[in-house]
């Protein structure tokens, strides 16, 4: 896996609001997804990681879904909060390695 | 549990001057990674230590750079000289295993300014 791609790079949603962000990965030789969510200076925190194709995973008002045909990942934040202001970053893993590749995350402010 | 830490939290020196970052990984954690984030841009790996030997040093982007574990518990990382480009935040995580699907906890980072 040479490239994770995350988007939008920010968003701003009004509390209440349910909102989603993609992270894209190319599909051949895949073999996890991570979502880690990182306020700064603090410690990155991991919400998921998922393996299978069609995973599906909840923590609270937050959800996450992985496509490894097509290669991306969705998690959804279901009615913002202002404490769920952060930078939601994805990783993946290709079969072989342990190595995390990382996109660029997704700032979301509410 | 005490998580991952990191020391300090935050440095500023001066281009040529040299800096050591420490990362105290998660007890009884043998795996030992090291990331960098450079401004705008995505986390990026580093190396990797199993207790006290280095397994995949190819992140680190030149021999100003020197990672060590001795005695597989704590890590250092120095940076010498340093240069204005290695400006970032410069993440330690750890984990029990190493391998696919395995998650890495992480520190807070130290953000390192190179003025």
């Amino acid at each position: 896996i040479l490239n994770v791609e995350q988007s939008p790079q920010s968003l701003h949603v009004q509390e209440g609001d349910s909102t989603n962000f993609t992270c894209s990965f190319p599909s051949s030789n895949f073999y996890a997804l991570h979502w880690y969510r990182w306020e700064t200076a603090k410690s990155p925190e991991a919400l998921f990681v998922m393996t299978l194709n069609g995973d599906e995973k909840k923590k609270g008002r937050i959800s996450a879904t992985l496509n490894t045909k097509e290669g991306y990942s969705y998690l959804y934040i279901k009615g913002s909060q202002p404490e769920d202001s952060a930078t939601y970053l994805c990783a993946a893993q290709s079969s072989g390695t342990y190595k995390y590749i990382f996109g660029t995350g997704t700032r979301l402010k509410v | 549990e005490a998580g991952v830490t990191q020391f300090p939290s935050h440095s500023v020196i001066e281009k040529g001057q040299t800096v050591t970052l420490r990362c105290d990984p998660i007890s009884g954690h043998d795996n030992l990674y090291w990331y960098r984030r450079v401004m705008g841009k995505e986390i990026k790996f580093l190396l990797h230590f199993v207790k006290e030997s280095k397994q995949d040093e190819s992140g680190m982007p030149n021999n100003r750079f020197l990672a060590e574990r001795t005695g597989g518990t704590y890590s250092t990382l120095k940076v010498q000289p340093a240069e204005l480009e290695d400006s970032g935040v410069y993440f330690c995580a750890s984990s029990q295993a190493s391998g696919q699907g395995i998650v890495q906890y992480f520190g807070p980072g130290t953000r390192l300014t190179v003025l």
